[in-house]
C-alpha cells in the first residue's frame, strides 16, 4: 500500500497562496491521488483528485510531476475558513488494493488574520 | 438526498457491552467503509464493502464486525466494547473507490 508523508502543520495568512506537498514514493501505476479537507467535529470532505499533470477546480489546484512520487495541493488566496486538516490519499486504482484507501496524519493548516 | 447518515451521534458504553453503529446512504453507492479517528490522528480504515454481500478488512478490524445485506446499509458491530475503542467513527460511501467519498457526520463513542 502506498504510504503518504505530509508536513504535520503549516501556518499562513489570509490572502496568501498555500501549497501543501505530499510524498508517495510507492504509488502504484493505477493509483489516484486525492485530497480531503476536515473541519473539527466533521467528516472529511473531498477537495480534488488527479492522476497526472495538473487538475484545477473551483477551490484548489493539484500538481503532479511526471514520476508521480509526490503531489502538491495549492489553495489560492486562503481565508480564515480554510483553517482545517488536509489529507492526501493515494489509492483507488484497480491494482489489487481495492478498498484500502489509507489516510495519513494530515496537515493542519492554520490561517491567521 | 440525505447523503450519508449515522446513528447515534453520541454513545457511552461500559466495557464488555456490545452495540451496533448504523450507517445508511441514499445515493445508491456500491462502495462503503468505516473509519475511526482518535484525537490528533488521521482516519484509520476498519472495514469496507464493495457491494452488497461483500466485505473486507481494513487496517484495524479487530473487535469489529460488519455485514452488507443491502446497498443502502452498512452497520458496524462492536462485539465486546473496550476502552481502546473510544473514538469517533465515520462512515463513508462512493460510487467507486476511485471516486469522491462522501462522509457521514460521525458517531462519538466513549467506552468506560
Amino acid at each position: 500500500l502506498a504510504k503518504t508523508t505530509q508536513p504535520i502543520s503549516m501556518d499562513s495568512y489570509e490572502g496568501q497562496e498555500v501549497n501543501i506537498t505530499c510524498s508517495h514514493n510507492n504509488i502504484a501505476t493505477n493509483d489516484y491521488i486525492t485530497w480531503y479537507q476536515q473541519f473539527p467535529s466533521q467528516g472529511p470532505r473531498f477537495i480534488i483528485q488527479g492522476y497526472k499533470t495538473k487538475v484545477t477546480n473551483e477551490v484548489a489546484s493539484l500538481f503532479i510531476p511526471a514520476d508521480r512520487k509526490s503531489s502538491t495541493l495549492s489553495l489560492p488566496r486562503v481565508s480564515l475558513s480554510d483553517t482545517a486538516v488536509y489529507y492526501c490519499l493515494v489509492g483507488g486504482g484497480s491494482s489489487g488494493n481495492t478498498g484500502k484507501l489509507i489516510f495519513g496524519q494530515g496537515t493542519t493548516l492554520q490561517v491567521k488574520p | 438526498n440525505a447523503g450519508v447518515t449515522q446513528t447515534p451521534k453520541f454513545q457511552v458504553l461500559k466495557t464488555g457491552q456490545s452495540m451496533t453503529l448504523q450507517c445508511a446512504q441514499d445515493m445508491n453507492h456500491e462502495y462503503m467503509s468505516w473509519y475511526r479517528q482518535d484525537p490528533g490522528m488521521g482516519l484509520r480504515l476498519i472495514h469496507y464493502s464493495v457491494g452488497a454481500g461483500i466485505t473486507d478488512q481494513g487496517e484495524v478490524p479487530n473487535g469489529y464486525n460488519v455485514s452488507r445485506s443491502t446497498t443502502e446499509d452498512f452497520p458496524l458491530r462492536l462485539l465486546s466494547a473496550a476502552p481502546s475503542q473510544t473514538s469517533v467513527y465515520f462512515c463513508a460511501s462512493s460510487t467507486d473507490l476511485s471516486y469522491e467519498q462522501y462522509f457521514g457526520p460521525g458517531t462519538r463513542l466513549t467506552v468506560t
